[in-house]
């Protein structure tokens, strides 16, 4: 199994433009997330889907941002307009169930300049 | 934000002693624990877990501590190597029925080890 996969790895924009993640999730996989790590805050949970639809989306800081998971193989995070406070790292998870942890991506890291 | 707090920071050992890495959590009702082991530039990766019915479960060279009396776990890494040096993370599932295998993330601790 290639594991959890994210699209771009690197991603240098302008302020103000709009910035497209993608992840596709480990094959057979019925949850997905969506993490954003900084030093200051850590990881911090954004959006999950369970069976593709979103469960709890109380972390994305505001409506810029919004996740997408059409189906069970593929996930897209937008940030639109992106600004400079949202440069960090992005990961996507994956797992099984709510029984097990989850398998990270390795995760894009988004410069806002 | 996270409700899974560590002790330390940073921690330094020398390359064959062992390490034990603490974290604390705050939800009395979690029942799955984990650990991240999380190297630069890479995504969290998971290293060992351990269900609240458990006290202690071992892999390879790992040990997780579970006290559910002080809500407490540890890792703990027998002659730890360079490449053991990373961020560790620790994580907690608050049960069934809550936030349907949300995991809670601490802040994590840096592991360096010495030659």
């Amino acid at each position: 199994d290639a594991g959890v996969i994210q699209s771009p790895r690197h991603e240098v924009t302008e302020m103000g433009q709009e910035v497209t993640l993608r992840c596709k999730p480990i094959s057979g996989h019925n949850s997905l997330f969506w993490y954003r790590q900084t030093m200051m805050r850590g990881l911090e949970l954004l959006i999950y889907f369970n069976n593709n639809v979103p469960i709890d989306d109380s972390g994305m800081p505001e409506d810029r941002f919004s996740a997408k998971m059409p189906n069970a193989s593929f996930s897209t995070l937008k940030i639109q307009p992106s600004e400079p406070r949202d440069s960090a790292v992005y990961f996507c998870a994956s797992s099984l169930s709510e029984d097990y942890g989850y398998t990270f991506g390795s995760g894009t890291r988004l410069t806002v300049v | 934000g996270e409700s899974v707090g560590l002790h330390l920071p940073t921690l330094s050992v020398q390359e064959g002693d062992n390490s034990i890495i603490n974290c604390a959590y705050s939800n009395s009702a979690s029942d799955y624990f984990i650990w991240y082991k999380q190297e630069s530039g890479k995504g969290p990766q998971f290293i060992i877990d351990i269900r609240s019915n458990m006290d202690k479960r071992q892999g390879q060279r790992v040990t997780v501590l579970l006290n559910k009396t002080v809500k407490h776990l540890s890792l703990q890494i027998a002659a730890t190597q360079p490449g053991d040096s990373a961020v560790y993370f620790c994580a907690e599932n608050w049960g069934r029925g809550s936030t349907l295998g949300r995991l809670y993330f601490g802040r994590g601790t840096q592991l360096t080890v010495w030659p």
